[in-house]
């Protein structure tokens, strides 16, 4: 089946603009990650949404960063006035529900690269 | 803090041989241990995850091997290949928590 999409694939913005990232997981998984990944870096955890329970935002850095997810499905991860620093690519991750077998086993999407300039 | 300490940063391996990539952890709450394989401009892959009640686990030519009193996990790519040439993430889960904290990634080049 299809697998996690993110759009857009690459987004260029000037600082000081605001962006949304978008996220459609693997139908039927209820748990959605954000990570992001800086320029030859590792991952870095930024939210985590597991059903109707409120997400974890223990990786959001600042204020700046916010995540929604809606109907429980598509989760759109929003960047308020963007700094350079900001670059990086985003990446999303879905799993089946915690509790059910395999729900340890996060699937990627392509990312979005995003430049701020 | 690094939780999750992988190496070496970049290797190189000859077409046949035996790739091998470690990873250290202090905290012993984790209890799933998965490796990703990321090619350039793609999201990470999940290649093969272990749990810390088993000390090995053998999928085709990728092993990994698990020391749970030494908090250290490997990956071993057996008979590698030129295709194998990619970044490899280490990662750990915390139990009760559903984050995968991950290594700095080793950037592994098969050369024929």
């Amino acid at each position: 089946g299809a697998g996690v999409s993110q759009s857009p694939s690459n987004k260029v913005t000037e600082k000081g603009k605001d962006v949304e990232l978008r996220c459609d997981p693997i139908s039927g998984h209820t748990a959605l990650y954000w990570y992001r990944q800086s320029l030859g870096q590792g991952l870095e955890f930024l939210i985590y949404f597991q059903g109707n329970s409120a997400p974890d935002k223990s990786g959001l850095p600042s204020d700046r960063f916010s995540a929604e997810r809606t109907g429980g499905s598509v989760s759109t991860l929003t960047i308020q006035r963007t700094q350079q620093e900001d670059s990086a690519v985003y990446l999303c991750a879905s799993s089946p529900q915690t509790g059910t077998v395999g729900s340890y086993e996060q699937y990627f999407g392509p990312g979005t690269r995003l430049t701020v300039t | 803090q690094q939780q999750v300490k992988q190496s070496p940063q970049s290797l190189i391996v000859q077409k046949g041989g035996i790739s091998i990539i470690n990873c250290a952890y202090e905290n012993t709450a984790f209890d799933y241990f998965p490796w990703y394989q990321q090619f350039p401009g793609k999201g990470p892959a999940l290649l093969i995850a272990i749990r810390p009640d088993v000390s090995e686990k053998k999928e085709g030519r990728f092993t990994i091997s698990f020391n749970k009193s030494a908090k250290q996990f490997s990956l071993h790519i057996m008979d590698s290949q030129p295709g194998d040439s990619a970044t490899y993430f280490c990662a750990a889960r915390e139990g009760g928590y559903n984050k995968l904290i991950f290594g700095a990634g080793t950037r592994l080049a098969v050369h024929p």
